[in-house]
């Protein structure tokens, strides 16, 4: 079982219309969750991050789910410009110190007019 | 304006030949870090470095060497040993690395590989 894993997609949707992704975990020690936009052929941008009380940035609301290991993103009145991959991105702590982070593979999301 | 820089955008070498892949940060960060992308993949750590003269081995660091001898710059050499180094490298950094593992991670623009 991967570590973080994601639905690839590709999530088609009409423009203005709601769509959630969902992200599993493995580890019920991971500490912090994170979201990311990728754009095509360009770096990972952070879009928020995760907090256990859930969090909403205008239209995009994210929350963890620590019971049941997951994370979600939720993105209202879908734009154009939404179009991209969505990374799931946890951070858990390694033995004897520090962290790793890891990244989903990600999940497509194509927002068409 | 602070962020990180990445050259060149695109790279390409013969079988054989060792590269080395440039990343800057004017962010003050103290940690930085190299991952390879590679299509339908997450992203995989290779190395990471927490402070200047000090880095640690990712899950895929084999063909693979970095130094860290200025806290704004960590290189990533990409070895002839390396079997497959076709893939889009990118450097992030984040203001400190350790057991508190809140801190995100900014990310440059990547360098595209191409070894043929």
């Amino acid at each position: 079982r991967k570590e973080v894993e994601q639905d690839p997609g590709p999530f088609n949707v009409p423009e203005g219309a709601t769509v959630a992704f969902n992200c599993t975990y493995s580890n019920s020690a991971s500490q912090s969750f994170f979201w990311y936009r990728q754009d095509c052929r360009k770096e990972p941008k952070l879009l928020m991050s995760v907090y256990s009380s859930g969090n909403e940035d205008g239209r995009f609301t994210a929350q963890l789910n620590r019971a049941s290991q997951y994370i979600s993103l939720l993105i209202r009145d879908s734009k154009l410009s939404d179009s991209a991959t969505y990374l799931c991105v946890v951070n858990t702590g390694r033995g004897g110190g520090g962290f790793k982070t890891i990244f989903g593979a990600g999940t497509r999301l194509f927002v068409k007019a | 304006d602070g962020g990180i820089t990445q050259s060149p955008k695109y790279l390409f070498r013969k079988e054989g030949q060792n590269v080395t892949l440039s990343c800057e940060q004017n962010l003050n960060h103290d940690a930085m870090y190299w991952y390879r992308q590679d299509p339908g993949q997450g992203l995989r750590l290779i190395y990471y470095s927490q402070i200047v003269n000090d880095f640690q081995k990712g899950d895929i660091a084999e063909g693979y060497s970095v130094s860290r001898e200025k806290k704004e710059s960590f290189p990533l050499t990409v070895t002839s040993a390396q079997k497959n180094p076709t893939a889009f490298y990118l450097c992030a950094s984040s203001i400190r690395s350790g057991t508190a593992a809140s801190y995100e991670q900014y990310f440059g623009p990547g360098t595209r590989l191409t070894v043929t």
